[in-house]
């Protein structure tokens, strides 16, 4: 079966540096999303993607945030100064369309910001 | 915006005993209702779904759940566990139209004592 899959599984990165987290979504799916998991807090929805513009972004996604799809399969999230709050559990997930299709997840990134 | 609310966050039982997850939702809409697992070390997978039909919803691995619209509620239950079972899991709500992002709960962890 297909996967969402994410790179690297692990980032540990200095505040104040750039990081970029990796997705290859699946390669028939045209929706695709970011979410986040601090640790001992919710899932949150951070920024959907389609038709190569950002669809509807969380108050969470702010201008340090950005996304991109450079090529046909991969979807990154960039995070250009990173601050030590935004230490979480990085999810990137997408689906083939439509309201009923249900969300892919991939093993997620987890990020240390330190 | 919806939100999604689950609780006893911890769950702690013994293998055959019967388990019960409680999901509320607050959003006034029509929704569809989602109910995710993620094993230790992996990443989010699709439980079962709900989007109309049959309140009751039969997914994977014995699961169930049983969409209550007057009570806004999306409970999981499986009557016998197995240790295998020990995973966070995760409920979580979209609106049917418009707007795909979803609300996710807190989570329940839950673990099966052998």
């Amino acid at each position: 079966e297909p996967e969402v899959t994410q790179t690297p599984s692990h980032q540990v990165t200095q505040m104040g540096q750039e990081v970029i987290l990796r997705c290859v979504p699946i390669s028939n799916h045209l929706y695709f999303y970011w979410y986040r998991q601090i640790l001992g807090q919710k899932v949150e929805f951070l920024v959907s993607f389609y038709n190569n513009e950002i669809s509807e972004k969380s108050e969470i996604f702010d201008d340090q945030f950005s996304v991109e799809r450079p090529d046909g399969s991969n979807f990154t999230l960039k995070i250009r100064s990173t601050k030590l709050e935004d230490s979480a559990m990085y999810f990137c997930a997408s689906k083939t369309g439509g309201d009923n299709s249900p969300l892919h997840f991939g093993n997620g990134t987890r990020l240390t910001v330190t | 915006a919806q939100s999604v609310s689950q609780h006893n966050h911890h769950v702690i039982l013994s293998e055959a005993a019967s388990l019960e997850l409680g999901c509320n939702y607050s959003y006034g809409g029509t929704v569809n209702l989602f109910w995710y697992v993620q094993y230790p070390g992996q990443h989010l997978q699709l439980l079962l779904k709900y989007f109309s039909g049959d309140p009751l919803v039969k997914g994977i691995k014995g699961f169930e759940a049983e969409f209550i619209k007057s009570k806004f509620s999306f409970n999981l239950r499986k009557p016998s566990v197995q240790w295998s079972d020990t995973a966070e899991y995760f409920c979580a709500v979209t609106r049917a139209w418009g707007n795909n992002r979803l609300a996710f709960g807190k989570g329940n962890q839950v673990v099966v004592i052998p």
